[in-house]
Protein backbone atom coordinates (compact mmCIF):
# COMPACT_ATOMS: atom_id res chain seq x y z
CA UNK A 1 0.00 0.00 0.00
CA UNK A 2 1.07 3.77 -0.79
CA UNK A 3 2.48 5.39 2.31
CA UNK A 4 4.52 8.71 3.19
CA UNK A 5 7.02 8.38 5.79
CA UNK A 6 8.26 12.14 7.73
CA UNK A 7 11.74 11.91 9.08
CA UNK A 8 11.19 13.74 12.74
CA UNK A 9 8.48 14.29 14.86
CA UNK A 10 9.71 17.68 15.74
CA UNK A 11 12.33 20.20 14.19
CA UNK A 12 13.97 22.94 16.10
CA UNK A 13 15.86 25.60 14.11
CA UNK A 14 16.92 29.22 15.06
CA UNK A 15 15.50 32.21 13.27
CA UNK A 16 17.18 32.89 10.04
CA UNK A 17 18.57 29.29 9.70
CA UNK A 18 17.58 26.63 6.96
CA UNK A 19 15.05 24.81 7.25
CA UNK A 20 14.68 20.99 6.22
CA UNK A 21 11.58 18.91 6.20
CA UNK A 22 12.06 15.10 5.13
CA UNK A 23 9.72 13.30 3.38
CA UNK A 24 9.57 9.87 1.62
CA UNK A 25 7.19 8.36 -0.31
CA UNK A 26 6.58 4.35 -1.41
CA UNK A 27 5.23 3.80 -4.82
CA UNK A 28 7.08 2.11 -8.05
CA UNK A 29 4.85 4.93 -10.05
CA UNK A 30 5.64 8.19 -8.70
CA UNK A 31 2.80 9.60 -7.33
CA UNK A 32 1.42 13.28 -6.52
CA UNK A 33 3.04 14.73 -3.97
CA UNK A 34 1.85 17.70 -1.39
CA UNK A 35 2.73 19.77 1.66
CA UNK A 36 0.44 21.00 4.07
CA UNK A 37 0.84 23.40 7.00
CA UNK A 38 -1.30 23.97 10.05
CA UNK A 39 -0.86 26.04 12.00
CA UNK A 40 -2.12 26.24 15.73
CA UNK A 41 -6.11 25.54 16.41
CA UNK A 42 -6.65 25.54 12.21
CA UNK A 43 -7.46 23.67 9.35
CA UNK A 44 -4.65 22.41 7.18
CA UNK A 45 -3.61 24.70 4.22
CA UNK A 46 -1.83 23.80 1.00
CA UNK A 47 1.97 24.78 0.59
CA UNK A 48 2.98 23.27 -2.59
CA UNK A 49 2.06 20.36 -4.75
CA UNK A 50 4.47 18.00 -7.46
CA UNK A 51 2.00 16.61 -10.01
CA UNK A 52 4.91 15.79 -12.44
CA UNK A 53 5.53 19.03 -14.69
CA UNK A 54 8.84 19.81 -12.64
CA UNK A 55 10.66 18.59 -10.32
CA UNK A 56 11.27 21.20 -8.35
CA UNK A 57 8.42 23.46 -7.27
CA UNK A 58 8.00 26.71 -4.98
CA UNK A 59 5.12 27.03 -2.70
CA UNK A 60 3.65 30.30 -0.62
CA UNK A 61 5.60 31.86 2.28
CA UNK A 62 9.50 30.95 0.59
CA UNK A 63 9.24 27.00 0.96
CA UNK A 64 9.84 25.00 -1.77
CA UNK A 65 10.26 21.19 -2.24
CA UNK A 66 12.44 19.20 -4.98
CA UNK A 67 11.18 15.85 -6.53
CA UNK A 68 13.80 13.34 -6.45
CA UNK A 69 12.42 9.60 -7.75
CA UNK A 70 16.13 7.98 -7.32
CA UNK A 71 15.43 8.56 -3.66
CA UNK A 72 11.65 8.74 -3.28
CA UNK A 73 11.97 11.50 -1.68
CA UNK A 74 10.07 14.97 -1.42
CA UNK A 75 11.95 17.59 0.81
CA UNK A 76 10.45 20.68 2.11
CA UNK A 77 13.23 23.53 2.34
CA UNK A 78 13.43 27.47 3.15
CA UNK A 79 16.16 29.28 3.02
CA UNK A 80 15.30 31.25 5.84
CA UNK A 81 13.08 30.64 8.76
CA UNK A 82 10.56 33.14 10.35
CA UNK A 83 9.35 33.01 13.51
CA UNK A 84 5.57 32.49 11.65
CA UNK A 85 6.97 29.21 10.37
CA UNK A 86 5.84 27.75 13.98
CA UNK A 87 3.59 25.17 12.87
CA UNK A 88 2.78 21.51 11.85
CA UNK A 89 3.54 20.60 8.35
CA UNK A 90 2.38 17.60 6.98
CA UNK A 91 3.13 15.70 3.61
CA UNK A 92 0.81 13.96 1.59
CA UNK A 93 0.54 12.11 -1.40
CA UNK A 94 -2.34 10.76 -3.85
CA UNK A 95 -1.53 7.20 -5.01
CA UNK A 96 -1.59 6.23 -8.73
CA UNK A 97 -5.11 5.84 -10.40
CA UNK A 98 -6.67 6.44 -6.85
CA UNK A 99 -7.14 10.20 -7.27
CA UNK A 100 -10.13 10.20 -4.13
CA UNK A 101 -7.88 9.10 -2.00
CA UNK A 102 -5.08 11.88 0.04
CA UNK A 103 -2.61 10.03 2.57
CA UNK A 104 -0.84 11.70 5.19
CA UNK A 105 2.16 11.14 6.63
CA UNK A 106 2.74 12.02 10.26
CA UNK A 107 3.55 15.26 10.21
CA UNK A 108 6.21 17.10 11.32
CA UNK A 109 6.37 19.77 13.81
CA UNK A 110 8.65 22.94 13.52
CA UNK A 111 9.79 25.19 16.00
CA UNK A 112 11.70 28.35 15.52
CA UNK A 113 13.98 29.96 18.04
CA UNK A 114 14.71 33.54 18.29
CA UNK B 1 -15.83 34.01 1.51
CA UNK B 2 -15.01 30.72 0.48
CA UNK B 3 -15.20 28.25 3.46
CA UNK B 4 -15.45 24.79 4.93
CA UNK B 5 -17.89 24.86 7.86
CA UNK B 6 -17.60 22.33 10.31
CA UNK B 7 -20.30 21.97 13.21
CA UNK B 8 -20.00 21.17 15.83
CA UNK B 9 -16.05 22.58 16.98
CA UNK B 10 -16.05 20.98 20.27
CA UNK B 11 -18.45 18.45 21.07
CA UNK B 12 -18.10 15.94 24.63
CA UNK B 13 -20.79 12.92 24.61
CA UNK B 14 -21.05 9.25 26.01
CA UNK B 15 -20.59 5.85 24.50
CA UNK B 16 -23.09 5.11 22.16
CA UNK B 17 -25.42 8.53 21.60
CA UNK B 18 -25.44 8.67 18.07
CA UNK B 19 -24.30 11.91 16.63
CA UNK B 20 -23.90 14.01 13.32
CA UNK B 21 -21.11 16.14 12.56
CA UNK B 22 -21.88 18.69 10.08
CA UNK B 23 -19.85 19.95 6.76
CA UNK B 24 -20.82 22.29 4.31
CA UNK B 25 -18.73 23.97 1.61
CA UNK B 26 -20.08 27.32 -0.04
CA UNK B 27 -17.21 27.10 -3.43
CA UNK B 28 -19.20 24.15 -5.63
CA UNK B 29 -16.70 21.36 -5.01
CA UNK B 30 -17.42 17.91 -6.38
CA UNK B 31 -14.41 16.51 -3.78
CA UNK B 32 -15.16 16.21 -0.15
CA UNK B 33 -13.44 14.12 2.43
CA UNK B 34 -13.44 13.60 6.04
CA UNK B 35 -9.93 12.39 8.00
CA UNK B 36 -9.51 12.00 11.29
CA UNK B 37 -6.33 13.80 13.14
CA UNK B 38 -4.39 11.69 16.27
CA UNK B 39 -1.34 12.78 17.78
CA UNK B 40 1.28 10.59 15.80
CA UNK B 41 -0.63 9.28 13.24
CA UNK B 42 -1.21 12.24 11.27
CA UNK B 43 -4.26 12.58 9.33
CA UNK B 44 -5.98 9.17 8.03
CA UNK B 45 -8.52 9.19 5.58
CA UNK B 46 -12.14 8.38 6.89
CA UNK B 47 -14.31 8.60 3.66
CA UNK B 48 -14.65 10.52 0.52
CA UNK B 49 -16.97 11.65 -2.12
CA UNK B 50 -16.31 12.33 -5.74
CA UNK B 51 -19.77 13.88 -6.22
CA UNK B 52 -23.39 13.54 -5.10
CA UNK B 53 -24.75 9.91 -4.04
CA UNK B 54 -20.99 8.84 -4.43
CA UNK B 55 -18.85 7.83 -1.66
CA UNK B 56 -16.25 5.82 -1.11
CA UNK B 57 -14.18 4.56 2.07
CA UNK B 58 -10.79 6.13 2.87
CA UNK B 59 -8.13 3.76 5.43
CA UNK B 60 -10.46 4.02 8.81
CA UNK B 61 -14.24 3.70 7.99
CA UNK B 62 -14.88 1.49 10.80
CA UNK B 63 -17.78 2.98 13.06
CA UNK B 64 -18.25 5.80 10.67
CA UNK B 65 -21.06 6.29 7.70
CA UNK B 66 -21.31 9.81 5.51
CA UNK B 67 -24.05 10.51 2.89
CA UNK B 68 -23.85 12.94 -0.03
CA UNK B 69 -27.25 13.79 -0.89
CA UNK B 70 -26.58 17.97 -1.93
CA UNK B 71 -22.83 18.77 -3.58
CA UNK B 72 -22.61 21.67 -0.29
CA UNK B 73 -23.29 18.97 2.69
CA UNK B 74 -21.12 15.83 3.65
CA UNK B 75 -22.29 15.11 7.12
CA UNK B 76 -20.24 12.71 9.34
CA UNK B 77 -22.57 10.24 11.47
CA UNK B 78 -20.78 8.38 14.00
CA UNK B 79 -24.32 5.79 14.82
CA UNK B 80 -22.63 3.85 18.54
CA UNK B 81 -19.52 6.60 19.40
CA UNK B 82 -16.56 4.70 21.47
CA UNK B 83 -14.01 6.05 23.23
CA UNK B 84 -10.93 5.36 20.55
CA UNK B 85 -13.14 8.15 18.25
CA UNK B 86 -12.18 10.68 20.64
CA UNK B 87 -10.24 13.00 18.05
CA UNK B 88 -9.66 15.79 15.80
CA UNK B 89 -11.66 15.16 12.87
CA UNK B 90 -11.32 17.79 9.31
CA UNK B 91 -13.65 18.14 6.44
CA UNK B 92 -12.09 19.43 3.24
CA UNK B 93 -13.59 19.94 -0.03
CA UNK B 94 -11.86 20.14 -3.39
CA UNK B 95 -12.81 21.32 -7.34
CA UNK B 96 -11.87 17.93 -8.41
CA UNK B 97 -9.72 15.09 -7.33
CA UNK B 98 -6.80 16.13 -4.75
CA UNK B 99 -4.86 15.71 -7.32
CA UNK B 100 -5.48 18.13 -9.39
CA UNK B 101 -6.08 20.93 -7.07
CA UNK B 102 -5.92 22.23 -2.99
CA UNK B 103 -7.84 20.72 -0.59
CA UNK B 104 -9.85 23.49 1.76
CA UNK B 105 -9.81 22.20 5.01
CA UNK B 106 -12.37 23.06 8.00
CA UNK B 107 -11.33 24.47 10.99
CA UNK B 108 -12.03 21.08 12.75
CA UNK B 109 -14.27 19.15 14.91
CA UNK B 110 -12.97 17.77 18.23
CA UNK B 111 -14.78 15.10 19.45
CA UNK B 112 -14.46 13.66 23.06
CA UNK B 113 -16.48 10.45 23.53
CA UNK B 114 -16.56 9.28 27.51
Amino acid sequence: AQSVTQLGSHVSVSEGALVLLRCNYSSSVPPYLFWYVQYPNQGLQLLLKYTSAATLVKGINGFEAEFKKSETSFHLTKPSAHMSDAAEYFCAVTPYNQGGKLIFGQGTELSVKP
Amino acid sequence: EAQVTQNPRYLITVTGKKLTVTCSQNMNHEYMSWYRQDPGLGLRQIYYSMNVEVTDKGDVPEGYKVSRKEKRNFPLILESPSPNQTSLYFCASSRGIPNTGELFFGEGSRLTVL
